[in-house]
C-alpha cells in the first residue's frame, strides 16, 4: 500500500521562526500536494508539484514556499511563522494523472506561539 | 477558480437511516468528483469518486450522483452504521481539487 509519511505529528514553534515540514512518499508518484485543514474551512491547497524541481501555487500560497529536490520528498517551508499559520498540515500524493485518488499523510499539527 | 459548497455542515441520523450530503460546484470544466471520509484523528480516505461522463456510481451502501447541468453532486449512504460516523468531504476539479468545508455525520445506535 502507498505510504505517505510526514516527519512530525505535532510541532510547536515560535512566531518568526523558519519552519520545515517534510513529506516522503514511497510509491514513485509524480504529483505531491500540501493542504492545510482548519475546522469549518475544509482542506485548502497551499502548493503542489508535478515533477522534481517544479512547483505551482495553490489557493493560499502566501507565507509559504516549497521544495522538491527529489521525486519522493516534498517540503513545505514557513519562512517566518505567524500565529495564523497554526493549523493541521496534510501532505498528499498521487500518480501521473492529476484526476486520481489522493493518498494523504497522517498530518502535522503545527502550533505557532 | 473553482468554488465548492457543501451541505449540511452537520448531520445526525439514527442507525439504519439513510444520509445524504450535497455539494455544488462553480467551474463547468471540473470533471472529477471524489468523496473523502475522515475519522477522528485519522487521515482523509477516498470512499468513492465519479467522473463527468457518468451520472451515478454505487459501491455497496454508498452511492454518488452527478448532475453536470445543475453543477451538483451528492453522496448517499444507506443503512447507516455507527462506524459511518466521520467527517465527509466532497471535492471537484480537473487538474487540482477544491474541497468542500466538510459534513460531520453522526450515526446514533
Amino acid at each position: 500500500d502507498v505510504k505517505v509519511t510526514q516527519s512530525s505529528r505535532y510541532l510547536v514553534k515560535r512566531t518568526g521562526e523558519k519552519v520545515f515540514l517534510e513529506c516522503v512518499q514511497d510509491m514513485d508518484h509524480e504529483n505531491m500536494f500540501w493542504y492545510r485543514q482548519d475546522p469549518g474551512l475544509g482542506l485548502r491547497l497551499i502548493y503542489f508539484s508535478y515533477d522534481v524541481k517544479m512547483k505551482e501555487k495553490g489557493d493560499i500560497p502566501e507565507g509559504y514556499s516549497v521544495s522538491r529536490e527529489k521525486k519522493e520528498r516534498f517540503s513545505l517551508i514557513l519562512e517566518s511563522a505567524s500565529t495564523n499559520q497554526t493549523s493541521m498540515y496534510l501532505c498528499a500524493s498521487n500518480p501521473g494523472s492529476t484526476n486520481e485518488k489522493l493518498f494523504f499523510g497522517s498530518g502535522t499539527q503545527l502550533s505557532v506561539l | 477558480g473553482e468554488n465548492v459548497e457543501q451541505h449540511p455542515s452537520t448531520l445526525s441520523v439514527q442507525e439504519g437511516d439513510s444520509a445524504v450530503i450535497k455539494c455544488t460546484y462553480s467551474d463547468s470544466a471540473s470533471n472529477y468528483f471524489p468523496w473523502y471520509k475522515q475519522e477522528l484523528g485519522k487521515r482523509p480516505q477516498l470512499i468513492i469518486d465519479i467522473r463527468s461522463n457518468v451520472g451515478e456510481k454505487k459501491d455497496q451502501r454508498i452511492a454518488v450522483t452527478l448532475n453536470k447541468t445543475a453543477k451538483h453532486f451528492s453522496l448517499h449512504i444507506t443503512e447507516t452504521q455507527p462506524e459511518d460516523s466521520a467527517v465527509y468531504f466532497c471535492a471537484a476539479g480537473y487538474s487540482t481539487l477544491t474541497f468542500g468545508k466538510g459534513t460531520m455525520l453522526l450515526v446514533s445506535p
